[in-house]
């Protein structure tokens, strides 16, 4: 009963170094999402992908980059991270956009120094 | 205006009142209505979609005013557990992904 899983769940990391964050869904969901999260300003969607091979920008894109090569993952990359990527980020996948619910996974609280 | 907008709170009630949240929106073409529930530090939840009739589900109410372009959350009873931020969710239906989350209501439910 997985659902949406995201690793990693911590990370810290220095300005200037890149990751991956991962997002895996196992309830055959065609849209999937990256949000963060940061104090008072609510969910801000960075990308998100409609299917499989498809990705395309959100609201707040820039520094970051995503690929979803199979259906069940979304990843998210950070070239080179800033401080200002210190956030929590959420996943979420859907079967579809309207009338459809997102299902989130529990978040990667990430900080770059 | 903002597309959605909350009344950030925090609204702090004793066990067993009754709160109510309204969610106002901008965009009349919005579509589908959605309450989620996020708890200090945890990922958002769905907490109950919100149907053009109104609809309830134990303790909690949604309804939907499209002429003056809100939703709202009704909780009865309010429990300790309670406790949390309740988002709301717009879906306009202009094409293109246009989902839209609500910064959230705080709500604190005392003994």
């Amino acid at each position: 009963n997985a659902g949406v899983t995201q690793t990693p769940k911590f990370r810290v990391l220095k300005t200037g170094q890149s990751m991956t964050l991962l997002c895996a869904q196992d309830m055959n969901h065609e849209y999937m999402y990256w949000y963060r999260q940061d104090p008072g300003m609510g969910l801000r969607l960075i990308h998100y992908s409609v299917g499989e091979g498809t990705t395309a920008k959100g609201e707040v894109p820039d520094g970051y980059n995503v690929s979803r090569l199979k259906k069940q993952n979304f990843l998210l990359g950070l070239e080179s991270a800033a401080p200002s990527q210190t956030s929590v980020y959420f996943c979420a996948s859907s079967y579809g956009e309207f009338n459809q619910p997102q299902h989130f996974g529990d978040g990667t609280r990430l900080s770059i120094l | 205006r903002k597309e959605v907008e909350q009344d950030p709170g925090p609204f702090n009630v004793p066990e067993g009142a009754t709160v109510a949240f309204n969610c106002t929106y901008s965009n009349s073409a919005s579509q589908s209505f959605f309450w989620y529930r996020q708890d200090c530090r945890k990922e958002p939840k769905l907490l109950m979609s919100v149907y053009s009739s109104g609809n309830e589900d134990g303790r909690f109410t949604a309804q939907l005013n499209r002429a003056s372009q809100y939703i709202s959350l009704l909780i009865r009873d309010s429990k300790l557990s309670d406790s949390a931020t309740y988002l709301c969710v717009v879906i306009p239906n202009t094409g293109g992904f246009k989902t839209i989350f609500g910064a959230g209501t705080r709500l604190f439910v005392k003994a």
